[in-house]
C-alpha cells in the first residue's frame, strides 16, 4: 500500500538545525510531489513547502524562506526536510504528505515527527 | 494569501446528532477544498475532496457542499468513532492554507 514513513523524534537546542526524512513506498516516488506541513501541539496546520522528486524543484512558504531546504534521495525514495536556526517556536510535529497528480491535496500523510527545541 | 476561517472551533453533540462545520475562504477558490479528519496522535486523513467528493471507503454519513468562498461539512449522524478534529484546506493557490480546525466531542 502507499505509505510514507518518517524519521523519529528529535530534540534540538536553539540555533541548531534538524533534518526530517520521509521514506515513500507503494508507488513511483518521482510521479508525485511531496509537501511538508507542521502542527504546533494543539493548534492548526501550517504549510511549509513542496518538492517535485523528479526534477528536484522546490517552492517554500514565505515564513520559512532562507531556513528550509527540501531535498530527495532517489536511490531510496526518500525526501528530506532541513530546517535551520531553530527557536522554541519551531517545536511542532512535522508531516510529509503525497500530493495528487493534478491537485495539491494530500493522501497519505506520514505519521509525523515531533521536533522539540529546548535549551 | 487565502485565509480559511473555520467554525466553530469546537462542538459537543450527542450520538446520532447532525453536525455541521463551516469553512469560509477570504477569496473564491472554486471547489478546491478538502476536509480532513485527525484523531489524537495520528496524521490527518482525507474525507472529502473537491468540496463535495467523498473519498472511497469513507462512510456516507460524511458529506461536503459549497463552492466559491463558503463551504459546509456535515456528519449526518454522529458516531462515537467520529470524535476527532476536522480541518479544511484550500488548494486553489499557493501558499496552501488550512482552517483552524473543529474539535468534535460527544456530549
Amino acid at each position: 500500500q502507499v505509505q510514507l514513513v518518517q524519521s523519529g523524534a528529535e530534540v534540538k537546542k536553539p540555533g541548531a538545525s534538524v533534518t526530517v526524512s520521509c521514506k515513500a513506498s507503494g508507488y513511483t516516488f518521482t510521479n508525485y510531489d511531496i509537501h511538508w506541513m507542521r502542527q504546533v501541539p494543539g493548534q492548526g496546520l501550517e504549510w511549509m513547502g513542496w518538492m517535485n522528486p523528479d526534477s528536484g524543484s522546490t517552492d517554500y512558504a514565505r515564513n520559512f524562506q532562507g531556513r528550509i531546504t527540501l531535498t530527495r534521495d532517489l536511490s531510496i525514495s526518500t525526501a528530506h526536510m532541513e530546517l535551520t536556526r531553530l527557536t522554541s517556536d519551531d517545536t511542532a510535529v512535522y508531516y510529509c504528505a503525497k500530493a495528487q497528480v493534478r491537485d495539491n491535496w494530500f493522501d497519505p500523510w506520514g505519521q509525523g515527527t515531533l521536533v522539540i527545541v529546548s535549551s | 494569501d487565502i485565509q480559511m476561517t473555520q467554525s466553530p472551533s469546537s462542538l459537543s453533540a450527542s450520538v446520532g446528532d447532525r453536525v455541521t462545520i463551516t469553512c469560509q475562504a477570504s477569496q473564491g477558490i472554486h471547489s478546491f477544498l478538502i476536509w480532513y479528519q485527525q484523531k489524537p496522535g495520528e496524521a490527518p486523513k482525507v474525507l472529502i475532496y473537491d468540496a463535495t467528493h467523498l473519498k472511497a471507503g469513507v462512510p456516507s454519513r460524511f458529506s461536503g457542499s459549497g463552492s466559491g468562498t463558503d463551504f459546509t461539512f456535515t456528519i449526518s449522524s454522529l458516531q462515537p468513532e467520529d470524535i476527532a478534529t476536522y480541518f479544511c484546506q484550500q488548494y486553489d493557490n499557493v501558499p496552501l492554507t488550512f482552517g483552524g480546525g473543529t474539535k468534535v466531542e460527544i456530549k
